[in-house]
This record gives C-alpha cells, sequence and structure tokens, in this order.
C-alpha cells in the first residue's frame, strides 16, 4: 500500500528566503507525482506535475523534482513571499489515482 | 473555460438523512474523481468514474456511499443515512484522460456538516 509522507508539517521563514519541502512515498511503481496548494478553506491547486519519467519540472519560482527510484521528491521555492503561505501538498499516482501527504504547512513573514 | 464545479459549497444534514453532492468537471473532461479530506487528515481518495462507469471504487465505503457520472449531467455522491462521521469536505477532480498520464483539477469542494 502506497505512503507518501511530507516533511517538515510546518515551516516558518522570513519573506525572501528559498525554501525546499521535502516528499516521500514507499512504493516506487508511480506513474506521477502532483504538488497542490491548498489555502485555508479553500480548493486545490495544482502546481506542477511530474511523470514518472522525468526529473523535474519548472514553474515560475517553483521547482519540483522527483527521484523515483528512492521515494523522493522535492519542491523548491525560490525568493519566497507572505502570498506563498499555504498549505502544499504531494500527491502520486499509481494503482490509486492520487495518494496525497498530509501536506507541509507554510507561513512566509514579511 | 470554467473550472471544476462543485456545489452545494457547504451542506448541513442531520443524521439519518440523505446527502447529495454534485461535480461539474471542466469541459472536455471525461474522468471525474471524489476524494474525502476529514478533519486534521489527508486527502483519501474514494472513487474514480468515466462517463456511465465506475473505473475504481476501492476507497468508498461499502455501505450507504454510492458515485455515478451519468451521460448528461453532472457527476453526483450520494451518502445515505449521514452519521457524524460523515462530516469533511469533499472534493472532486477530472482530468481529460487517465490518471497515469494527465494532470487532476480539483473544485473548490463541498463542506457537509452532520449535526
Amino acid at each position: 500500500k502506497q505512503e507518501v509522507t511530507q516533511i517538515p508539517a510546518a515551516l516558518s521563514v522570513p519573506e525572501g528566503e528559498n525554501l525546499v519541502l521535502n516528499c516521500s512515498f514507499t512504493d516506487s511503481a508511480i506513474y506521477n507525482l502532483q504538488w497542490f496548494r491548498q489555502d485555508p478553506g479553500k480548493g486545490l491547486t495544482s502546481l506542477l506535475l511530474i511523470q514518472s519519467s522525468q526529473r523535474e519540472q519548472t514553474s515560475g519560482r517553483l521547482n519540483a523534482s522527483l527521484d523515483k527510484s528512492s521515494g523522493r521528491s522535492t519542491l523548491y521555492i525560490a525568493a519566497s513571499q507572505p502570498g506563498d503561505s499555504a498549505t502544499y501538498l504531494c500527491a502520486v499516482a499509481g494503482n490509486t489515482p492520487l495518494v496525497f501527504g498530509k501536506g507541509t504547512r507554510l507561513s512566509v513573514i514579511a | 473555460n470554467a473550472g471544476v464545479m462543485q456545489n452545494p459549497r457547504h451542506l448541513v444534514r442531520r443524521r439519518g438523512q440523505e446527502a447529495r453532492l454534485r461535480c461539474s468537471p471542466m469541459k472536455g473532461h471525461s474522468h471525474v474523481y471524489w476524494y474525502r479530506q476529514l478533519p486534521e487528515e489527508g486527502l483519501k481518495f474514494m472513487v474514480y468514474l468515466q462517463k456511465e462507469n465506475i473505473i475504481d471504487e476501492s476507497g468508498m465505503p461499502k455501505e450507504r456511499f454510492s458515485a455515478e457520472f451519468p451521460k448528461e449531467g453532472p457527476s453526483i455522491l450520494r451518502i445515505q443515512q449521514v452519521v457524524r462521521g460523515d462530516s469533511a469536505a469533499y472534493f472532486c477532480a477530472s482530468s481529460p484522460g487517465t490518471p497515469e498520464t494527465y494532470e487532476q483539477y480539483f473544485g473548490p469542494g463541498t463542506r457537509l456538516t452532520v449535526t
């Protein structure tokens, strides 16, 4: 059974800092991995999708990497802003359409 | 292109009543997924449907829960005889093709409260 773990559970950083969020999964037989953002009381916004054959994807200040063999992904956020404050979720698609981690709650302090 | 739409956004039901949650996928998307987020828990997969077919219902509770995605109209998640433990946020997602290849886009969710 696939399990997804995200570390840290919460993170607080000053504005302007670069930061890394971590995601690990137990079964490397995945098709793809998605990173999402969830604001309090809201739905999920898709940030990046990495196919299993890819090593990384970039969108603006975000860069996500995937090491399928070791069961790890990282989300790098450059030059963080207060508007980046949210919960970031990692999810993998395999035998189950998506299995989610519990997320990292990010606070960027102005 | 409108995003995934869900209604109602908030639903209050008394124990024993029925709850019907609706999801309209993005235009051109024929694959729909339902997920549940319990308080202080992560999102859990419930069911995956394609038009008129249930593809994977491995995450659905065996009793009281059912889902459909008819040829015309929205996908419906139906919960019969609700109990307090059903209180959660229910999210719908859609994609233009299979989850192995395509990104899933999520709706804003329906927050169900059972009193």
